[in-house]
């Protein structure tokens, strides 16, 4: 069974950087898929932010694009998330899954992880 | 970018079939797929591609594509369906994923 956990700091700092890794568990990334990452601001909808193939192919949401960086490491399994320029509005829920298809349906999820931006 | 609009919420009597919809411009052509989230938990994939159900997932969901609109289906609804609903497709003109708003199933 494919586990994903996310982790990172749960208290970060406005114009900061947040820096999340995601660990996979149960599924080699260097075997292939999407690796992405989606986001839920307190009371709102889900927000796409992006995804990442091992060997490149990344795709951002434009809103996101010249903030956000999702790169994987297959020597240790785990796809990480970096968002620059933080304000408030980056306070959500960040959650990681993996990309299945050529649809871009999200098949495997993490638990999630709350980030709170503070000013 | 493509937008994709959902009623904020469907209630359903237990026992009854529950419809929530998805909205957008000729989304018929586009693969919808289909998420239930409770509160604290991960997302759940329940139909993808616009009718695939994932194995585990009851038949009781199914889903339909056509037109301008994308339905997912709940019948013989239970009490543990009572969740948020989205729905997403890859928007291939900007080379993004879409969500829609979202949809609150309340179970009366």
């Amino acid at each position: 069974q494919v586990k994903l956990q996310e982790s990172g700091p749960g208290l970060v700092k406005a114009s900061e950087t947040l820096s999340l890794t995601c660990t996979v568990s149960g599924y080699s990334i260097r075997n292939g898929y999407f690796w992405g990452w989606v986001r839920q601001p307190p009371g709102r909808g889900l927000e796409w932010i992006g995804t990442a193939f091992h060997v490149g192919n990344n795709y951002y949401n434009s809103s996101l694009k010249s903030r956000v960086t999702i790169s994987t490491d297959s020597s240790t399994n785990q796809v990480s998330l970096k968002l620059t320029s933080l304000t408030a509005a980056d306070t959500a829920v960040y959650f990681c899954a993996r990309t299945s298809g050529t649809t871009g349906f999200f098949d495997f999820w993490g638990q999630g992880t709350l980030v709170t931006v503070s000013s | 970018s493509y937008v994709l609009t959902q009623p904020p919420s469907v209630p359903v009597a237990p026992g009854q079939t529950a419809r929530i919809t998805c909205g957008g411009n000729n989304i018929g052509t586009k693969s919808v797929h289909w998420y239930q989230h409770k509160p604290g938990q991960a997302p759940v994939l329940v139909v993808y591609d616009n009718t695939d159900r994932p194995s585990g997932i009851p038949e009781r969901f199914s889903g339909s594509n056509s037109g301008n609109t994308a339905t997912l289906t709940i019948s013989r609804v239970e009490a543990g369906d009572e969740a948020d609903y989205w729905c997403q497709v890859w928007d291939s003109s900007s080379d993004q994923g879409v969500f829609g708003g979202g949809t609150k199933l309340t179970v009366l």
